[in-house]
């Protein structure tokens, strides 16, 4: 199985700052990376696909990128709403596997 | 507008069984996968498994930890996947999503998810 790791684990900003998350795969995945955004008690929600590719409705200060085994996400300007927790997950082969997700705290 | 809507959850002895349905629309469900994923308590995301379009078979796949006491289906008529879970134990305790996949083995869409509890 492809195992998934996240750094960190969390981390606590202010609104307006640069924040960035790295997903790394135990072995090469190629593109095939997606970013969710999950909000206490609710469900995730597909922010990035295909490694850099945004979901529809995604507001653009979420970016990825990446290749391979090594990827990031990045908000460009941390707003009040983005307090969630971001998990990446990996579609290259089955099982499916999620990393164990990075906590962002608003500061 | 796409809706998924899991139903079918509560609480349950270990060993016996319980049956999820997702019910769905806003898209054609028979156009593509479906897979269900479940969250334990205060814990990450785990894939229980996906059922694929009857284009491409309707084959099914399955985390390890569920093989041989999980079942997925769907019927397109209704556009409803569903999640036989069989000899249950109380490490799947858990909510579980029922998701579309749309684009390139996404997890497109969620529903709000349904609890599963095991416990004696």
């Amino acid at each position: 199985d492809i195992q998934m790791t996240q750094s960190p684990s969390s981390l606590s900003a202010s609104v307006g700052d640069r924040v960035t998350i790295t997903c790394r795969a135990s072995q090469s995945i190629s593109y095939s990376l997606s970013w969710y955004q999950q909000k206490p008690g609710k469900a995730p929600k597909l922010l990035i696909y295909a490694a850099s590719s945004s979901q529809s409705g995604v507001p653009s200060r979420f970016s990825g990128r990446g290749s391979e085994t090594d990827f990031t996400l990045t908000i460009s300007s941390l707003q009040p709403e983005d307090f969630a927790t971001y998990y990446c997950q990996q579609s290259f082969s089955t099982p499916f596997t999620f990393g164990p997700g990075t906590k962002v705290d608003i500061k | 507008e796409v809706q998924l809507v899991e139903s079918g959850g509560g609480v349950v002895l270990p060993g016996r069984s319980l049956r999820l349905s997702c019910t769905t629309s806003g898209f054609t469900f028979g156009d593509y996968a479906m897979s269900w994923v479940r969250q334990a308590p205060g814990k990450g995301l785990e894939w229980v498994g996906l059922i694929r379009s009857n284009s491409y078979g309707g084959t099914t796949e399955y985390a390890a930890s569920v093989k041989g006491r999980f079942t997925i289906s769907r019927d397109d008529s209704k556009s409803i996947a569903y999640l036989q879970m069989d000899s249950l134990k109380t490490e799947d305790t858990a909510v579980y999503y029922c998701t579309v996949m749309m684009v390139m083995l996404n997890f497109d869409y969620w529903g709000l998810g349904t609890l599963v509890t095991v416990s004696s």
